[in-house]
């Protein structure tokens, strides 16, 4: 199957710092990719839809000024949470989707804002 | 609003047992519907996905059906091994990027 590498796999940082995630597709090309959050024991929550050289759609109540998300190549998404604090600890994960309609997703990355 | 539930929530089964897991949507007018297995801490592996004109997919011991006209897919997994051990996952695409999660079953093969 196709392969998406997200980076970084593990990230701690300050409350009050910014930290960027990024989200490639290896072997395909993307024009859509979406990034979740997800919850201990819980289901995915989608949080925006990521579109190749354009703004990305948010999902209701995800603040668009908080998760900039830049979607500037047909293989990069990234996704960058600014102004972390510790209820932004959380785990993020990205999938892309290729033109069969077909999802694949990254590895996830945890996110621990002290 | 298209709305996916698993059941059962959890399942635990002896090693060797063939077993099903269960997926339902509300609304059958679907793209495709797709499996994923999730190990503890990782992201998503694509394990099967079903377009909607068909009507199974199989994949080594893994067989995953699609019933949209009762809103229902299943995905038998033949002769369980420890690791097997994961959350499965299904997710049902409606039209341009809409999908939809379902809660997902926690499945436990015991050697």
């Amino acid at each position: 199957g196709a392969v998406v590498s997200q980076h970084p796999s593990r990230v701690i940082c300050k409350s009050g710092t910014s930290v960027k995630i990024e989200c490639r597709s290896l072997d395909f090309q993307a024009t859509t990719m979406f990034w979740y959050r997800q919850f201990p024991k819980q289901s995915l929550m989608l949080m925006a839809t990521s579109n190749e050289g354009s703004k990305a759609t948010y999902e209701q109540g995800v603040e668009k000024d908080k998760f900039l998300i830049n979607h500037a190549s047909l293989t990069l998404s990234t996704l960058t949470v600014t102004s972390a604090h510790p209820e932004d600890s959380s785990f993020y994960i990205c999938s892309a989707r290729t033109t069969a309609g077909e999802l694949f997703f990254g590895e996830g990355s945890r996110l621990t804002v002290l | 609003k298209q709305e996916v539930t698993q059941i059962p929530a959890a399942l635990s089964v002896p090693e060797g047992e063939n077993l099903v897991l269960n997926c339902s949507f509300t609304d059958s007018a679907i793209y495709n519907l797709q499996w994923f297995r999730q190990d503890p801490g990782k992201g998503l592996t694509s394990l099967l996905l079903i377009q909607s004109s068909q009507r199974e997919q199989t994949s080594g011991r893994l067989n995953a059906s699609l019933d949209k006209s009762s809103g229902r897919s299943t995905l038998y997994i033949a002769a369980s091994q420890p690791g097997d051990s994961a959350t499965y996952l299904c997710a049902v695409r409606r039209t341009g990027n809409q999908f939809y999660f379902g809660t997902g079953t926690s499945l436990t093969v015991i050697p």
